[in-house]
């Protein structure tokens, strides 16, 4: 069965500073990654996703993530955050029947000024 | 020109009524979906239709039906509505099968009173 843990439901961090936000998988073959971030009262928008193309996928908003086989890993990254970047983020593993889509339970991030 | 919308934005209505929410995309997308956002905000995949045909029809109770008039509009309608359908329904489309939810609608917010 596939599913995904985010390992913190709240990241608060300075804007200027760099953001992670923590995400494992499991999955009993190779699955598809994504991130999906969203905006209070909003829809969810694509960040970014891993295909089995290359480990490090660079997303749209300076965002990038770096699938680990070895950790079952596919954390989020920004090397400076911005305040318009506080929103939640939800990390999405694809199931084996095609489609399918499961969501992690969210990390809010939060940007001080 | 919005991509995914949903009307209405907000619903608020008593147990045991029957509601719908209409959705159209406008990108020539072939799949579209229904997800379920609870109030801890995971989401949860409902329906899903490719050119007009069901194809993802997950355990939801038999007062969902969805219905698809064309490849650009799924609706959901709900019979006799129950405290737990509180939450908030968001419709996306994806073109092709297979392939992630590529874009989303900024949800139907459902109270039940």
């Amino acid at each position: 069965a596939q599913s995904v843990t985010q390992l913190d439901s709240h990241v608060s961090v300075s804007e200027g500073t760099p953001v992670l936000l923590r995400c494992n998988y499991s999955s009993s073959y190779s699955p598809s990654l994504f991130w999906y971030v969203q905006h209070p009262n909003k829809g969810l928008q694509l960040l970014l996703k891993y295909t089995s193309a290359a480990t490090l996928v660079k997303g749209i908003n300076g965002f990038e993530a770096e699938f680990k086989k070895s950790e079952t890993s596919f954390h989020l990254t920004k090397p400076s955050a911005h305040m318009s970047d506080a929103a939640e983020y939800f990390c999405v593993v694809s199931g084996n029947n095609f489609n399918k889509f499961y969501f992690g339970s969210g990390t809010k991030l939060n940007v001080k000024p | 020109d919005t991509a995914v919308s949903q009307t209405p934005k907000y619903l608020v209505t008593q147990m045991g009524n029957d509601k719908s929410i209409k959705c159209e995309q406008n990108l020539g997308h072939d799949t579209m979906y229904w997800y379920k956002q609870d109030s801890k905000k995971f989401l949860k995949i409902m329906f899903s239709y490719n050119n007009k045909e069901l194809i993802i029809n997950e355990t939801v109770p038999n007062r969902f039906s969805p219905k698809s008039p064309d490849k650009a509009h799924l609706n959901l309608h709900i019979n006799s509505l129950e405290l737990g359908d509180s939450a908030v329904y968001f419709c996306a489309s994806s073109q092709g099968t297979g392939k992630e939810p590529q874009h989303f609608g900024d949800g139907t917010r459902l109270s039940i009173l």
